[in-house]
């Protein structure tokens, strides 16, 4: 089946450097890559969508200087936190959707999240 | 905007019983999903249910969807202690997922 591979799994770093989190599919092409962003106890919030070789598309509210999104491959998405502060504390989540025949859930497939914590 | 919202839920049953949790949405779909998020981990896709279906099973897991009131629920049969997660059903539309607020359910062995 269709694997996403997120990586770091968690991170810490000081309040002003910048972290970068991979989210790659390993087994299939992922035309289309989302970030989300969620709080404890809370549900996902989708921070912007990825086309291969275009500009992401940020939702309302998510500062697109502060969250770098990269789609240069079909197999690679980044995301760069910059400048953290401790307020971007989060578990961030990507997902991939891609063209593998006989994907049952409508092509939605997740990586196992970055738990960031800026300190 | 979330389309999918579940009733705030936070369930806690013994090993063996049955769990329900239900979601709500706003807008037309194709189809709705359910995802289980484990603690601190990523989604993992549990059922997907189309428009045109009311009723679908997979395993221990049996989904209704009812256009009409705009619901679906999620009934876990038989819980077992691993079945404790969050569980969030989603909504498709214009190539994106929005999730609802997602239902905690702990099993107790």
């Amino acid at each position: 089946g269709a694997v996403v591979s997120q990586h770091p799994s968690w991170v810490i770093c000081k309040s002003g450097t910048s972290v970068k989190i991979e989210c790659r599919s390993l087994d299939f092409q992922a035309t289309t890559m989302f970030w989300y962003r969620q709080f404890p106890k809370q549900s996902l919030m989708l921070m912007a969508t990825s086309n291969e070789g275009s500009k992401a598309t940020y939702e309302q509210g998510v500062e697109k200087d502060k969250f770098l999104i990269n789609h240069a491959s079909l197999t690679l998405s980044t995301l760069t936190v910059t400048s953290a502060h401790p307020e971007d504390s989060s578990f961030y989540i990507c997902s991939a959707r891609g063209t593998l025949p006989g994907q049952i859930n409508y092509g939605y497939t997740f990586g196992s999240g970055t738990r960031l914590t800026v300190v | 905007s979330q389309q999918g919202e579940e009733d705030p839920q936070a369930l806690s049953i013994q090993e063996g019983e049955n769990a329900t949790m239900n979601c709500s949405y706003k807008t037309s779909i194709n189809n709705l999903q359910w995802y289980r998020q484990n603690s601190g981990r990523g989604l993992v896709h549990l059922i997907l249910i189309r428009s045109n279906e009311r009723e679908k099973h997979s395993g221990r897991l049996r989904v209704t969807l009812d256009t009409s009131k705009k619901s679906s629920s999620l009934l876990i049969t038989a819980s077992r202690a691993a079945d404790t997660a969050s569980y969030f059903c989603a909504t498709g539309g214009n190539n994106r997922l929005a999730f609802g607020k997602g239902n905690q359910v702990v099993v107790i062995p």
